[in-house]
């Protein structure tokens, strides 16, 4: 069984500050991991994704996460935030053996201050 | 590429009715996914098809629920007798086996179903 926990159901930062978002992870087989970003009555997009290639992953709008096996965590960051990354951000996990079914955590939803 | 597409984007209907709605995925993608969405949760997932096979169900894909992906293209999910619980967002993915876009899934905006 796969599961993922994000701490933090909100997160507020100031514009330019850094962004985490945290992500940890149980899984009984190696894991695949993914971060998702959710506008408002939109769809998820896929910010990135750890395939067991790099731990350090880059993705779009300035994201990156890395994996760390001995934490069990993918965490998500940006050096500086924009008003644009206010939105509901979800890590998933889905595990290396073929099923690519997603279990996914229950959400953060990343506010941005002026 | 369009993009994954579902419709209608908003559904409400009485406890009681059935309700259909479709999923169509990026054309050459052979994988498609639904997952439900609550109110403040995650996606929690439904059921997957390879091509026209649907090769695993959730438990939480009651008897009333049912879905098809008869060509291996669109895929319609059905749900009967609706009740209140119902409610929540559907949204369908779609992946393909390519090189680089493996395990990668692609998500539509969803339908909104609201049972009164």
């Amino acid at each position: 069984a796969q599961s993922v926990t994000q701490l933090g159901s909100h997160v507020s930062v100031s514009e330019g500050a850094l962004v985490l978002l945290r992500c940890n992870y149980s899984s009984s087989v190696p894991p695949y991991l993914f971060w998702y970003v959710q506008y408002p009555n939109q769809g998820l997009q896929l910010l990135l994704k750890y395939t067991s290639a790099a731990t350090l992953v880059k993705g779009i709008n300035g994201f990156e996460a890395e994996f760390k096996k001995s934490e069990t965590s993918f965490h998500l960051t940006k050096p500086s935030a924009h008003m644009s990354d206010a939105a509901e951000y979800f890590c998933a996990v889905s595990d290396s053996f073929g099923n690519e079914k997603l279990t996914f955590g229950t959400g953060t939803r990343l506010t941005i201050i002026p | 590429d369009t993009g994954v597409s579902q419709n209608p984007r908003h559904k409400i209907t009485k406890r009681g009715q059935n309700v259909t709605f479709r999923c169509d995925p990026i054309s050459e993608h052979n994988r498609l996914y639904w997952y439900r969405q609550t109110l403040g949760q995650g996606p929690e997932f439904l059921t997957y098809f390879q091509n026209e096979a649907q090769l695993e169900k959730s438990r939480l894909l009651s008897d009333r629920f049912s879905a098809e992906r008869p060509k291996g293209s669109f895929s319609t999910l059905e749900i009967q007798r609706t009740e209140q619980g119902d409610s929540a967002m559907y949204l369908c993915a779609s992946s393909s086996n390519g090189a680089h876009t493996y395990y990668e899934q692609y998500f539509g905006p969803g339908t909104r179903l609201t049972v009164t």
